[in-house]
């Protein structure tokens, strides 16, 4: 029958190898970003963010880059370990107008990282 | 470090039935959100919530939903009648300010029978 659900791109890497992790996102009037980490029953863990201000922000092994031009981020995660398998969201922002912050979320990439 | 608390973790209910869903956010964070994740599928936004007041809702958040903080601790979702459709992971969320990014709780699943 058919499967219901989205099917994830997914990523396998080796330990040790840099990994890159890319999204398209929708609306250009999108002012924040966010990736976020989301293990198996777990809730989405915060990763690293950019303000739409800014095209390259680098954390501890992390860097994301925004190409505002073709609305399009990336996550790049330096010598991925084995703790680093999971599913990785992108989310955008557009403050509509409101008090504080709706995210849409992107439907994921699943990272397995190979010992 | 400082976390958004969910309970509880599963919680099954017959359709038709009420449930709340109970999240504390970090202490001093003014801004809240509810999220569900169905199996498998994107993260979706409910609604966000501020100054004790909804900011903002989306499609799914209809007249079966609602939000309250009882006290100036806890962060409620209540579902009035629930439906199989209901079942998903639900998410609270909080944040700072519009300048800090999220946090979210670990999240209830909920399993409509």
């Amino acid at each position: 029958g058919e499967s219901v659900g989205l099917h994830l791109p997914t990523l396998s890497v080796q330990e040790g190898d840099n990994s890159i992790i890319n999204c398209a996102y929708s609306n250009s009037a999108s002012d924040y970003f966010i990736w976020y980490k989301q293990e198996s029953g777990k809730g989405p863990q915060f990763i690293i963010d950019i303000r739409s201000n800014m095209d390259k922000r680098q954390g501890q092994r992390v860097t994301v880059l925004l190409n505002k031009t073709v609305k399009h981020l990336s996550l790049q995660i330096a010598a991925t370990q084995p703790g680093d398998s999971a599913v990785y969201f992108c989310a955008e922002n557009l403050d509509s107008g409101g008090s504080n912050y709706k995210l849409t979320f992107g439907k994921g990439t699943l990272l397995t990282v190979n010992p | 470090e400082p976390e958004v608390t969910q309970t509880p973790s599963h919680q099954v209910t017959q359709m038709g039935q009420e449930v709340i869903l109970r999240c504390v956010p970090i202490s001093n964070h003014l801004y809240f959100y509810w999220y569900r994740q169905i199996l498998g599928q994107k993260v979706e936004f409910l609604v966000s919530f501020y100054n004790n007041e909804i900011s903002e809702k989306s499609e799914i958040f209809d007249d079966q939903f609602s939000v309250e903080r009882p006290d100036g601790s806890n962060f409620t979702l209540k579902i009035r009648s629930t439906k199989l459709e209901d079942s998903a992971m639900y998410f609270c969320a909080s944040s700072e300010s519009r300048e800090n990014g999220y946090t979210f709780g670990s999240g209830t699943r909920l399993t409509v029978v």
